[in-house]
């Protein structure tokens, strides 16, 4: 089977940086997954990673250690149109090719 | 550009009436198309995934049940609802060589009194 954690809850400061952390355990690891959600909306593609490093997206980055079972997402420059739940998902090679999504980190962007 | 479309947005329906959503997409062929649901204070649940016409893959037993009678055509069935079903439900499509890079359709949000 494949864990996801990754904390339910943070608060930043408009202008901030924050970085949102995302364990897992899973089988067969094929890549990690960061997806955005607004507040009664479907979820929008972010970033993926999968190889170890960093990966760079304007602004914001993801990171993977693989050996460590563990990613991050960095949003710099916080913005308040940040305010939304991030999705940590990891895929698997077992049979088909599919993302198991964990909780969601609900992000409050204040002034 | 690629669209996908789902239908109706809200829907309130009484225990054991039958549920059918209905998800379609534009501007893509042969899309791996996927429907998730996502209830209060849980994550995103894979329900059903399809590589092809009437190819289904089920993770999760349950009263639910999908079809794909067309390319780009997917829908997700019940015939007898229960309120253990209300929740929002979300299909995506992803292309067949970046399965991972998954877009979702606006969601249907299902309230079961």
């Amino acid at each position: 089977g494949q864990n996801i954690d990754q904390p339910t809850e943070m608060t930043a400061t408009e202008g901030a940086i924050v970085q949102i952390n995302c364990t897992y355990q899973t089988s067969g690891f094929n890549g990690l997954f960061w997806y955005q959600q607004h507040a009664g909306e479907a979820p929008t593609f972010l970033s993926y990673n999968v190889l170890d490093g960093l990966e760079e997206k304007g602004r914001f980055s993801s990171f993977l250690s693989r050996s460590k079972g563990y990613s991050y997402l960095l949003l710099k420059e916080l913005q308040m149109k940040d305010s939304a739940s991030y999705l940590c998902a990891v895929s698997s090679n077992s049979g088909y090719s599919t993302l198991t999504f964990g909780k969601g980190t609900m992000l409050l962007v204040s002034p | 550009s690629q669209t996908i479309h789902q239908w109706p947005a809200t829907l309130v329906q009484p225990v054991g009436s039958p549920l059918s959503l209905e998800c379609t997409v534009e501007g893509t062929s042969n899309p791996n198309l996927y429907w998730y649901r996502q209830a209060a204070g849980r994550g995103l649940q894979l329900l059903f995934y399809s590589v092809g016409i009437g190819q289904i893959s089920s993770e999760v037993p349950q009263n639910l049940s999908a079809s794909r009678p067309q390319d780009r055509q997917f829908i997700l069935s019940s015939k007898k609802l229960l309120l253990s079903d209300s929740g929002f439900y979300l299909c995506a499509w992803s292309v067949l060589d970046r399965p991972y890079e998954q877009y979702f359709g606006p969601g249907t949000r299902l309230t079961v009194t």
